[in-house]
């Protein structure tokens, strides 16, 4: 199965800053099949990205993701006090689906 | 608006089996254009992927799990439901119950998440 590794494990920024995350698989992701999720202390993730690169409903386009292969990247720019959270890649390229251990965004 | 409700006990002790369901309301489990899934979150972990069910029938489960779980899809009672045997201390965790779209094993819609404690 792919392994997904995302780094820094947690990320520690000023408001209006701009913060970036990274996603490494351990093969590459068949047709670019990753999605990245948001989670809130206490909440059910919520779908951010698909696609590597499509954003979901209901987020502004502060947030973007990008990359192909093994290599895929989730920025947030001009960071916001709710943009705290926990955020999840999972590659559904290949079964079985597999997640990353995710990474905790923190604002100052 | 399309909402998912988890249930089922809180508490299983070890060796037994864990059974949850998943209230479907605001459209129906019959649609042809979902799956739905369970995924798990071990407290202070990572998310799981569990399987996951067309209405149909048809399943898929994570290999490592496929042993012990059974996910089955009652369309008279618009819910699907997950079953998981053998249960030890490894399988406590946060239990999701999921929308999947058609076009891929990613979750659009999450349930609320209901915590399963396995102890005796």
């Amino acid at each position: 199965e792919i392994v997904l590794t995302q780094f820094p494990g947690t990320l520690s920024l000023s408001p209006g800053e701009r913060a970036t995350l990274s996603c490494w698989a351990s093969q590459s992701v068949s047709s670019n099949y990753l999605a990245w999720y948001q989670q809130k202390p206490g909440q059910a993730p919520r779908l951010l990205i698909y696609g590597a690169s499509s954003r979901a409903t209901g987020f502004p386009d502060r947030f973007s993701g990008s990359g192909s292969g093994t290599d895929f990247t989730l920025n947030i720019t001009r960071l916001e006090p709710e943009d705290s959270a926990v955020y999840h890649c999972q590659q559904y390229g290949s079964s079985p689906p597999t997640f990353g251990r995710g990474t905790t965004v923190e604002i100052k | 608006q399309l909402q998912l409700q988890e249930s089922g006990p809180g508490l299983v002790k070890p060796s037994e089996t864990l059974s949850l369901t998943c209230t479907v309301s605001g459209d129906s489990v019959s649609n042809i254009n979902y799956y739905w899934g369970w995924i798990r979150q071990p407290p202070g972990k990572g998310l799981e992927w569990i399987g996951s069910i067309y209405y149909t029938g048809g399943t898929y489960y994570y290999p490592s799990l496929e042993s012990r779980v059974t996910i089955s899809v009652d369309t008279s009672k618009n819910q699907f439901s997950l079953r998981l045997n053998s249960v030890t201390a490894a399988d406590t965790a946060v239990y999701y119950c999921a929308k999947l779209p058609l076009d891929g094993d990613y979750v659009d819609l999450w349930g609320q998440g209901t915590l399963v404690t396995v102890s005796s």
